[in-house]
């Protein structure tokens, strides 16, 4: 499974747009990249997955730059309730099986 | 429709003991994987069902176990608790086959002191 590096945290000014990136240089050529979000005490959610360029969803964008070695995860005007901790994943998985989160990137919106 | 469900949410065990926990998955997924969370090692993957049979399995010894259901549901034992077993357990089901998305429940907190 290829590891990912993301800064441990982050803070944010609500109404602001926020871009964080991870860092996955092993990324194979099968792989997946995902991201996920955990609130306090709950299980993490799926935001978005891509594989190369840019995905789009109803809450988010995904950016992956041709050589795949990085993506940024964006977040358009962020508000109180998008603190939490984002997880970047890549690989091929099938659906949760063995999973790798690593650290996460902690949000911190401020109003 | 329903999401993964948890049970117990929360449970205080003592040294030594041995808990049981159970995940019910969304109707209709196969795959039930189990994965322990601690402020230390993060999430870390314990074992993946699939059709009754263990799929995959993390870097865990052998007091933790599991077992999956004709109906898919699944159960996490964890034998002679210690300490460090204090940890958020989640459950996370998906659909059968691909890299698909997964979809956690929202855990069960155990403490054993």
């Amino acid at each position: 499974l290829a590891k990912t590096t993301q800064p441990i945290s982050m803070d944010s000014y609500e109404g602001q747009e926020v871009n964080i990136t991870c860092s996955h240089n092993n990324i194979a050529t099968n792989d997946y990249i995902t991201w996920y979000q955990q609130f306090p005490s709950q299980g993490p959610r799926f935001i978005i997955q891509g594989y190369k360029t840019k995905v789009t969803n109803e809450v988010a964008s995904l950016f992956i730059p041709a050589d795949r070695k990085s993506s940024t995860l964006s977040l358009p005007r962020v508000s109180l309730s998008d603190t939490a901790v984002y997880y970047c994943l890549v690989g091929t998985g099938s659906g949760a099986n063995n999973l790798f989160f690593g650290t996460g990137t902690r949000l911190t919106v401020i109003p | 429709k329903a999401g993964v469900t948890q049970t117990p949410r929360y449970l205080i065990k003592t040294r030594g003991q041995q808990v049981t926990l159970s995940c019910s998955p969304i109707s209709g997924h196969r795959s039930v994987s189990w994965y322990q969370q601690t402020p230390g090692q993060g999430l870390q993957f314990l074992f993946e069902y699939f059709s009754e049979t263990q799929r995959n399995k993390g870097n865990f010894p052998g007091r933790f176990s599991g077992r999956q259901f004709s109906n898919s549901r699944s159960e996490m034992n964890v034998s002679t608790l210690e300490l460090g077993d204090s940890a958020l357990y989640l459950c996370a089901s998906s659909p059968v086959g691909g890299f698909t998305e997964a979809f956690f429940g929202q855990g069960t907190r155990l403490t054993v002191v």
